[in-house]
């Protein structure tokens, strides 16, 4: 069992505040990570798929960062809106397979 | 365009009962995966179905079944409920090995 862990599990910041995530995940037979944004009784959508040591991506106020040789990824979002209040998922595919391996979440609240 | 869709939306069984959920994959995808995700856990992968054919399983019970038909919809079966399997179930679509998945949006399965 491959395992990917995010932290923190949850976090409450100002609106205005710019925040950061973290996902680590094994080094070894990396094929793609992926960040998804999950609002409540909502589908998870996704926010960026990254392939390449050294990826990164931006989508308006939030980037993703990747480092497979040490394992991590960081999700960042810029001056935080109520609407960014979610929880954020990420997964990592090995190369072995199909199969996604996410981690438990960060559950993110934007305090107005 | 539609995306994924999954039904029903909730469902509340008794222990040893048998129970069959459904999935409908976004329009132009042809692979469904079934994630469980327990209360407090990330979504844990229980297969994958490409061309009618199971092609990988997670770390799942036989009592965990499933199916795709001819228009790429897929179903899964879970025999003799236990009250361990109440949890949301995510059917997610993909075209095979490309890109991340679209997911539905859960069925919720309460075991009583």
């Amino acid at each position: 069992i491959l395992n990917v862990e995010q932290s923190p599990q949850s976090l409450h910041v100002q609106e205005g505040d710019s925040t950061n995530f973290t996902c680590s995940f094994p080094s070894s037979n990396f094929y793609a990570l992926h960040w998804y944004r999950w609002e409540t009784a909502k589908s998870p959508e996704a926010l960026f798929v990254m392939t390449l040591n050294g990826d990164e991506k931006k989508k308006g106020r939030i980037s993703a960062t990747l480092n497979t040789k040490e394992g991590y990824s960081y999700l960042y979002i810029k001056g935080s809106q109520p609407e960014d209040s979610a929880t954020y998922l990420c997964a990592f595919t090995p190369n072995t397979g199909n199969q996604f391996y996410f981690g438990t979440g960060t559950s993110l609240t934007v305090i107005p | 365009d539609a995306g994924v869709t999954q039904s029903p939306t909730h469902l509340i069984k008794t222990r040893g009962q048998q129970v069959t959920l459904r999935c409908s994959p976004k329009s132009g995808h042809d692979t469904v995966s079934w994630y469980q995700q327990a209360l407090g856990q990330g979504p844990q992968f229980i297969f994958q179905y490409y061309e009618e054919e199971e092609r990988q399983r997670g770390n799942f019970p036989d009592r965990f079944s499933g199916h795709q038909f001819p228009n790429y919809s897929s179903e899964l079966n879970v025999n003799a409920l236990l009250l361990g399997d109440s949890a949301l179930y995510l059917c997610a679509s993909s075209i095979r090995r490309g890109g991340g998945y679209t997911f539905g949006s859960g069925t919720r399965l309460t075991v009583v």
